[in-house]
């Protein structure tokens, strides 16, 4: 397995066009997540899965952005009518539930840029 | 709600020498992991060393040791014989119950040879 794979690297997009981010996690991670980062900051957490479930959602994910997990493998993030203050970095992790085996850690992929202009 | 919190945003090093970067968090959580993960430039985030909070000894990878103060809310991260390839930002983040990771603003670290 070569890690947690993000597609596309970079994305630039005008303002109020539709992108989709793809991540692909580690084959035997049960848990997918997204995070959003802005330049010299932490990043922020958007959503999580557990298989194909959405369990938790951040007030950051306005209606205008959607997550899915349809099989429990791969995930997208569609944002509609994008805007300036979406561009940012969008970083995908998986995990393997600490009921699982797993210890709480988080590997990353290398993240998506999007620049909406 | 978790925060976390990492009062220097920038550091310089002399390589080899020590420096220690800080982190205090808050959770409401009984049982917890606390990361230090490490941002290379244009590159992934991978993760430099991991507490467990019911572990009273402190952690250590190799160069890299944390000092944990559970009471204090505490968890700081020493780097031994810094190298040039230890700059990068550093970020410090606690977990909750759901494995949901909550991140600090980050410290720019900058070793200089």
């Amino acid at each position: 397995d070569t890690g947690v794979s993000q597609d596309p690297r970079h994305k630039i997009t005008k303002r109020g066009q539709n992108v989709t981010f793809r991540c692909d996690p580690i084959s035997e991670h049960n848990r997918l997540y997204w995070y959003r980062q802005t330049l010299g900051q932490g990043p922020e957490f958007l959503t999580y899965f557990q298989n194909e479930a959405q369990l938790e959602k951040s007030r950051l994910l306005s209606d205008r952005f959607s997550a899915e997990r349809p099989k429990g493998s791969f995930s997208t993030l569609e944002i509609q009518r994008t805007e300036q203050g979406d561009s940012a970095m969008y970083l995908c992790a998986s995990s393997l539930a600490q009921l699982a085996g797993g210890t709480g850690e988080l590997f990353f992929g290398e993240g998506s840029r999007l620049t909406v202009l | 709600a978790q925060t976390v919190t990492q009062s220097q945003p920038e550091m310089s090093v002399q390589e080899a020498e020590t420096v220690t970067l800080s982190c205090t968090y808050d959770t409401s959580e009984n049982n917890y992991y606390l990361f230090w993960y490490k941002q290379p430039p244009s590159r992934q985030m991978i993760l430099v060393i991991r507490q467990e909070a019911y572990k009273q000894q402190n952690a250590t990878e190799n160069r890299f040791s944390v000092n944990f103060q559970k009471a204090a809310k505490s968890f700081s991260l020493k780097i031994s014989d810094s190298q040039l390839g230890d700059t990068a930002m550093y970020f410090c983040a606690c977990n909750n119950a759901g494995n949901m990771l909550t991140f600090g603003g980050g410290t720019r670290l900058m070793v200089k040879p």
